[in-house]
C-alpha cells in the first residue's frame, strides 16, 4: 500500500521567504510527527498531532515554525522568513495511534536556504 | 538528554554478522528498546523492538541483557544494502511519547 509521501522533495528558498512543506500520512493513521534532521545528525522532534489536534509542539525552534493538520489527515509545516539555519531535511512520520510501536517515515523534504 | 549511547561508526564484512551495541543504563521498567535504521537519502525505517526478552524477526535479532542496561542488534548476514545509520531508542509505549533519536551508529558493510 501507499506509504507516507512528502512534497516537494527538494526546496530552495532565499533567506526571508516563506515555505510550506506537505505531508500525506498513511490513510487511517491517527498520529503524525514532524522531525528536523540537520546534516550528520539524527532526526530531532518538532511536533506531534493526534488527528487534527496538535498535542505537542515543544520541538518547534521558533515562532517562525507553524504546523497544521486541519482535517486530521494531510499536514503542512510552514516556515516563515526562512533563515540559513533552517536548512535541513524535514521528515514526516505517521503511526496508527499513540500506542503504536512503529512510526512510518516519508522520504523527507530537503530545504536549502540561500 | 540522550537516553542511549552508541558507537559513532562500525565496519562489517559482507556476509558476516553485524553486531551493533547500545547502552541504555537509565532505562526504566516500562520502557522498550527500539531500533530504526536510515539508509542514505531515505526516512528512518523501523527494524525491531523488545522489552526484556530476546526478539527476532525477518530483518534482525535483538539481544537485551538481563539487567536491561544494554542491548545488541544483530544483522546475521550483512549485505551492502544494510549500509545505513542505525538508531537505538528507548521509549514507553503507555501512550504518546516524544522520541529522541540521537546520532546513531554508521554501519559500513564492506565488500
Amino acid at each position: 500500500g501507499a506509504g507516507v509521501s512528502q512534497s516537494p522533495r527538494y526546496k530552495v528558498a532565499k533567506r526571508g521567504q516563506d515555505v510550506a512543506l506537505r505531508c500525506d500520512p498513511i490513510s487511517g493513521h491517527v498520529s503524525l510527527f514532524w522531525y528536523q534532521q540537520a546534516l550528520g545528525q539524527g532526526p530531532e522532534f518538532l511536533t506531534y498531532f493526534q488527528n487534527e489536534a496538535q498535542l505537542d509542539k515543544s520541538g518547534l525552534p521558533s515562532d517562525r515554525f507553524f504546523a497544521e493538520r486541519p482535517e486530521g489527515s494531510v499536514s503542512t509545516l510552514k516556515i516563515q522568513r526562512t533563515q540559513q539555519e533552517d536548512s535541513a531535511v524535514y521528515l514526516c512520520a505517521s503511526s496508527l495511534n499513540e500506542y503504536s510501536y512503529e512510526q512510518y517515515f516519508g522520504p523527507g523534504t530537503r530545504l536549502t536556504v540561500t | 538528554d540522550a537516553k542511549t549511547t552508541q558507537p559513532p561508526s562500525m565496519d562489517c564484512a559482507e556476509g558476516r554478522a553485524a553486531n551493533l551495541p547500545c547502552n541504555h543504563s537509565t532505562i526504566s521498567g516500562n520502557e522498550y528498546v527500539y531500533w530504526y535504521r536510515q539508509i542514505h537519502s531515505q526516512g528512518p525505517q523501523y527494524i525491531i523492538h523488545g522489552l526484556k526478552n530476546n526478539e527476532t524477526n525477518e530483518m534482525a535479532s535483538l539481544i537485551i541483557t538481563e539487567d536491561r542496561k544494554s542491548s545488541t542488534l544483530i544483522l546475521p548476514h550483512a549485505t551492502l544494502r544494510d549500509t545505513a545509520v542505525y538508531y537505538c531508542i528507548v521509549r514507553d509505549t503507555g501512550g504518546y511519547q516524544k522520541v529522541t533519536f540521537g546520532t546513531g551508529t554508521k554501519l559500513q558493510v564492506i565488500p
